[in-house]
């Protein structure tokens, strides 16, 4: 049972646009979720969290959105650049119950030059 | 920082022999160790959590005796994958956690990952 999920497998966006990921879940007892990032044939990198008790996060380009009621994250990414292009993987937790990370099935992002 | 490194990076095997992978936190000692499998095009999926010293928590479907995982130190853990046969072939991820504040759940470091191909 897929409890986070990643409907889009892949997106494209031109350099200097803004790439929005989204992500939804069906727990409604997570209460943090993350953000990684991979590139092929790496483990993921941690790239930016959000507890549930804030519906916004940013930190320098990145921007993770939090919306409680449609159990729904988004990661937005302005702007653009073609090192951004990897997978991206949404995770969601809860806090204090052994750290478990159930994971989407990624978006693979590419940055067009 | 928080740097975590897997060896091998890839590794190829006859059906029915072992292979280990280690899981290494290289600059910080790491309570916990997770192991993770990720099947192409398809979620990661935690297989065991393993603490330093104590016996590892399997998920439900993962065979314990199939995927024995130590955890020596607070910076190595193990994966001996026994007996491996082809549906074993897989990549394999290791993660190691920093700890995280009293409202965040703990920041896992992952590891480049193995390749494991059984033939």
């Amino acid at each position: 049972d897929q409890q986070v999920k990643q409907n889009s497998p892949s997106l494209s966006v031109q350099e200097g646009r803004i790439s929005i990921l989204n992500c939804d879940y069906t727990n409604s007892m997570f209460d943090y979720f993350l953000w990684y990032k991979k590139y092929p044939a790496e483990g993921p990198t941690f790239l930016i969290s959000i507890s549930s008790i804030k519906d916004k996060n940013e930190d320098g380009r990145f921007t993770v959105f939090l919306n409680k009621s449609a159990k729904h994250l988004s990661l937005h990414i302005v702007p653009s650049q073609p090192g951004d292009s990897a997978v991206y993987f949404c995770a969601a937790s809860r806090v204090n119950t052994g750290n478990q990370f159930y994971f989407g099935t990624g978006t693979s992002l590419t940055v067009i030059p | 920082g928080a740097v975590v490194s897997q060896h091998p990076s890839w590794v190829i095997c006859k059906s029915g022999t072992s292979v280990k992978i280690e899981c290494r936190s290289l600059d910080f000692q790491a309570t916990t160790m997770f192991w993770y499998r990720q099947f192409p095009k398809q979620s990661l999926m935690l297989m065991a959590t393993s603490n330093e010293g104590s016996k590892a928590t399997y998920e439900q479907g993962v065979e314990k005796d199939k995927f024995l995982i130590n955890h020596a130190s607070l910076t190595l853990s193990t994966l001996t994958v026994t007996s491996a046969h082809p549906e074993d072939s897989s990549f394999y991820i290791c993660s190691a956690t920093v700890a995280g504040g009293p409202n965040a759940v703990d920041t896992q470091y992952f590891g480049p990952g193995t390749r494991l191909t059984v033939l």
